[in-house]
């Protein structure tokens, strides 16, 4: 069995602030990590995937995440925010040997104040 | 190179109504998905395609959603009679292999009076 969970429906930053969105999951085998974004009446959009190489992984548009495997969290940051960055933010595992089905959390919603 | 297409993209019927929505993947990825989206949720899997056989659809609801992928390109999902809880965001993807990067289409969104 697989879950995620992202803290916070909603978070909300000054421009050129530092962006946290916290993830923690649970998983049964090593996992693939992944984050994902979804602009208004769009899909998903890959943002970076973690699979067992470094555990700090680097994304598009400044986004990066680290694995932290003894506290089961991929947390997502990006060092100063930018109004285009206003967006949902899904965080999604899978299970390295099983189906590779991802599970989703329920988003984040980052907000971006001028 | 295409992304993802999905038609339509808004669809509103009225309840016990038939309704179809048709997806087209990113050339040469054999595996497909179809999601729900409900409003401020994760997309939740209903049905994972590799080539033209359906895997991964226990999260399907038969007795009202079907779904096909002839030649193992196109995909669509039908829902009938559909409720008025069916009034979501369906969201298709596609890959290179199920372990590979899922990309999106932009979704139909469906709503049900």
């Amino acid at each position: 069995a697989q879950s995620v969970t992202q803290l916070g429906s909603h978070v909300s930053v000054s421009e050129g602030a530092l962006v946290l969105l916290r993830c923690n999951y649970s998983s049964s085998v090593p996992p693939y990590l992944f984050w994902y974004v979804q602009y208004p009446n769009q899909g998903l959009q890959l943002l970076l995937k973690y699979t067992s190489a470094a555990t700090l992984v680097k994304g598009i548009n400044g986004f990066e995440a680290e694995f932290k495997k003894s506290e089961t969290s991929f947390h997502l940051t990006k060092p100063s925010a930018h109004m285009s960055d206003a967006a949902e933010y899904f965080c999604a595992v899978s299970g390295k040997g099983g189906s590779y089905i991802p599970t989703f959390g329920r988003g984040t919603s980052l907000i971006v104040h001028p | 190179e295409a992304g993802v297409v999905q038609s339509p993209r808004y669809k509103i019927i009225e309840k016990k109504q038939p309704v179809a929505f048709w997806c087209n993947p990113i050339s040469g990825h054999n595996t497909l998905y179809w999601y729900l989206q409900n409003l401020g949720q994760g997309p939740e899997l209903l049905i994972r395609y590799e080539n033209e056989e359906a895997v991964d659809d226990s999260q399907l609801p038969k007795d009202r959603f079907s779904a096909e992928r002839l030649k193992g390109v196109d995909s669509t999902l039908k829902i009938q009679p559909a409720e008025l809880g069916d009034s979501a965001v369906y969201l298709c993807a596609s890959s290179l292999g199920r372990a590979n990067e899922q990309f999106f289409g932009p979704g139909t969104r469906l709503t049900v009076l």
